[in-house]
């Protein structure tokens, strides 16, 4: 069965420093995308990254990097120099070729104190 | 912001009642997708339409049914509301419908049934 696991409903970080939001995932398809989402108060999905299941190494985009663990099944999002504006809910997702599903985390809730 | 834009952005809708939401993708995307978010939760995934066909579900009832338009614009209906239909509705779009294929969503509609 496919899955996303998000076990931190809720964190905090000082601004300017670097947080690590943890995700796990479970598939047995060798095919898959993982992603972080944003999502503000406001409601909308803001893409943040992707790792494709047969990339050699982790992305990067700006301030975002994927810590992938393809044995472990872990795709942790690390946040580098924490802003204020960083504060919202970040959702990991999957997706799978069969069905075309994509699988949403809990998500968790990141708090940027000043 | 995505390109991707949704309508109406609140709708209020009594028990028993029909919707349809509306969904443009971004330009040159020919997949959209919807998902289904209750509060506080991760946004479950609907449906997918690719190129006018439906090409993947997620656990919805048939009274949840979709349209995609030869512009790739695309609908969904609810019909026979329940009060648990309330949420957030989201659509995204991707380029391909291939599982490595990054979805941008749009801001959503807010559905609430009395």
């Amino acid at each position: 069965a496919q899955k996303i696991t998000q076990t931190q409903p809720g964190m905090f970080v000082q601004e300017k420093e670097a947080v690590t939001l943890d995700c796990t995932y479970d598939t047995s398809d060798p095919s898959y995308g993982l992603f972080w989402y944003k999502q503000p108060s406001s409601g909308e999905m803001i893409f943040l990254i992707y790792q494709g299941s047969y990339d050699q190494q982790n992305a990067t985009e700006g301030r975002y990097s994927l810590n992938f663990q393809k044995a472990r099944k872990s795709a942790n999002l690390v946040i580098s120099a924490s802003k204020l504006g960083d504060s919202a809910m970040y959702f990991c997702a999957m997706r799978v070729l069969p069905g075309n599903q994509f699988y949403f985390g809990t998500g968790t809730s990141l708090t940027v104190i000043p | 912001e995505t390109g991707v834009t949704q309508s109406p952005t609140h709708l209020i809708k009594t028990r028993g009642q029909q919707v349809t939401l509306r969904c443009s993708s971004q330009s040159g995307h020919n997949t959209v997708s919807w998902y289904q978010q209750a509060l506080g939760q991760g946004p479950q995934f609907i449906f997918q339409y690719y190129r006018e066909e439906e090409n993947g579900r997620g656990n919805f009832p048939p009274r949840f049914s979709g349209l995609q338009f030869p512009n790739y614009s695309s609908e969904l209906n609810v019909n026979a509301l329940e009060l648990d239909d309330s949420a957030l509705y989201l659509c995204a779009s991707s380029r391909t419908s291939g599982a490595t294929d990054t979805q941008y969503f749009g801001p959503g509609t807010r559905l609430t049934v009395l």
